[in-house]
């Protein structure tokens, strides 16, 4: 499977500021998509990262909020803008290559806001 | 993709076999049920997936109903290292396939 590498893996970040994360694969992925786990929570999924294109979103996740980028088949960044201490979570990305297949997961990145 | 229903929590003697079961009634024939857990400050790990035969691999069994509608993961030996949260998935195999986690059943292996 491939492997998926996480950057930061954690980080403390003040109210008000933005924080990219990147998230780098070893191989060429057909779908990259990025989740967020709040503390005791499942995950929940925010976007799919579509190379070339804009993400596409679930409901209740926007593009001015969490802009996402995929400039080709094995990286994406997800920036979690105007942070909130309700923004505090861990983000995963997650990839996919044929649609009979498992996704499989990133560690992780997580975030604390003050 | 259709929605799955596990119990919040379930206990298993180390040694002994694990049996984590899935409700999802209203699976399509097009749907495949996947296992993953997450284990605590990991992202989740695949385990086994499945249309409608039994599967097995080196980490577990998945044992699915003739009717498809449950299933249940079999872990046959549970050690402390299997402690997690696992989560059953059923998932379209066809166009955007994006994985939709519900809340899962977090397993404790006692010694």
């Amino acid at each position: 499977s491939a492997v998926i590498s996480q950057k930061p893996s954690r980080d403390i970040c003040q109210r008000g500021t933005s924080l990219t994360i990147q998230c780098q694969v070893d191989s060429q992925v057909t779908m990259m998509f990025w989740y967020r786990q709040q503390p005791g929570q499942s995950l929940t999924l925010i976007a799919t990262a579509n190379q070339g294109s804009e993400a596409t979103y679930e409901s209740g996740f926007v593009i001015d909020k969490f802009p996402i980028s995929r400039p080709n088949l094995t990286f994406s960044t997800l920036t979690v803008s105007n942070m909130s201490p309700e923004d505090s979570s861990i983000y995963l990305c997650s990839v996919g290559t044929v649609p009979n297949q498992p996704q499989h997961f990133g560690d992780g990145t997580r975030l604390s806001i003050l | 993709d259709a929605k799955t229903t596990q119990p919040p929590s379930m206990d298993c003697a180390e040694g002994r076999a694990a049996n984590l079961p899935c409700n999802h009634s209203t699976i399509s024939g097009n749907e495949y049920v996947y296992w993953y857990r997450q284990i605590h400050s990991q992202g989740p790990q695949y385990i086994i997936h499945g249309l409608k035969n039994n599967e097995t691999n080196e980490m577990a069994s998945l044992i699915i109903t003739e009717d498809r509608k449950s299933s249940t993961l079999i872990l046959p030996h549970a050690t402390l290292r299997d402690t997690a949260v696992y989560y059953c998935i059923v998932r379209v195999a066809s166009g955007g396939f994006k994985t939709i986690f519900g809340a899962g059943t977090r397993l404790f292996v006692k010694a």
